[in-house]
């Protein structure tokens, strides 16, 4: 099975820096995903890592060691409007199937 | 091009009736996920098909779930009695065949009475 842990709750300043924290134990790995999902609405894609190390696009960063079962969201220059939750989810298990974890609520004050 | 969508994007019924639930995925999608969603938690899965075949369904509580994907293209997710506890958002996602990278629809919040 899968077991993904990660922080329930995060406060941040605006403009300031955020590291999110994701910790896994699976039975399979392919990979590891991180979704946004601001409240009412969908969760959408922000990236996905299959090898260890740091993929950037614009203000957020992802970064995952298999080795260490871990991974992170970095979330440069925070916005009013990443107040959200974010989900880790890890790809594996047999075919694509998508485990997420529980979330984590970020809040971007003033 | 459109997204993933579904109906009804609410529903109030109460406890012991019926509900279905539609979603039309991403055309050229083939694999097709229903998810629950509780408040405050992340996306449970509940059934997920490649193509018409239901190739993960282990988490659908089958004495009262039911889903069907008959062409391959549009699912209908069926509860049938409702109860309490299945108040949620039941959330219809796709992909394209070999990928992970999921495309969720609005979701459909139930509250059961």
């Amino acid at each position: 099975g899968q077991n993904i842990d990660q922080p329930t709750e995060m406060t941040a300043t605006e403009g300031a820096i955020v590291q999110i924290n994701c910790t896994y134990q699976t039975s399979g790995f392919n990979g590891l995903f991180w979704y946004q999902q601001h409240a009412g609405e969908a969760p959408t894609f922000l990236s996905y890592n299959v090898l260890d190390g740091l993929e950037e696009k614009g203000r957020f960063s992802s970064f995952l060691s298999r080795s260490k079962g871990y991974s992170y969201l970095l979330l440069k220059e925070l916005q009013m409007k990443d107040s959200a939750s974010y989900l880790c989810a890890v790809e594996g298990g047999g075919g694509n199937k998508l485990t997420f974890g529980t979330g984590t609520q970020l809040k971007v004050e003033l | 091009e459109a997204g993933v969508v579904q109906s009804p994007r609410y529903k109030i019924i109460e406890k012991k009736q019926p509900v279905a639930f539609w979603c039309n995925p991403i055309s050229g999608h083939n694999t097709l996920y229903w998810y629950l969603q509780n408040l405050g938690q992340g996306p449970e899965l509940l059934i997920r098909y490649e193509n018409e075949e239901a190739v993960d369904d282990s988490q659908l509580p089958k004495d009262r779930f039911s889903a069907e994907r008959l062409k391959g293209v549009d699912s209908t997710l069926k509860i049938q009695p409702a109860e309490l506890g299945d108040s949620a958002v039941y959330l219809c996602a796709s992909s394209p065949q070999g990928t992970g990278e999921l495309f969720f629809g609005e979701g459909s919040r139930l509250t059961v009475l």
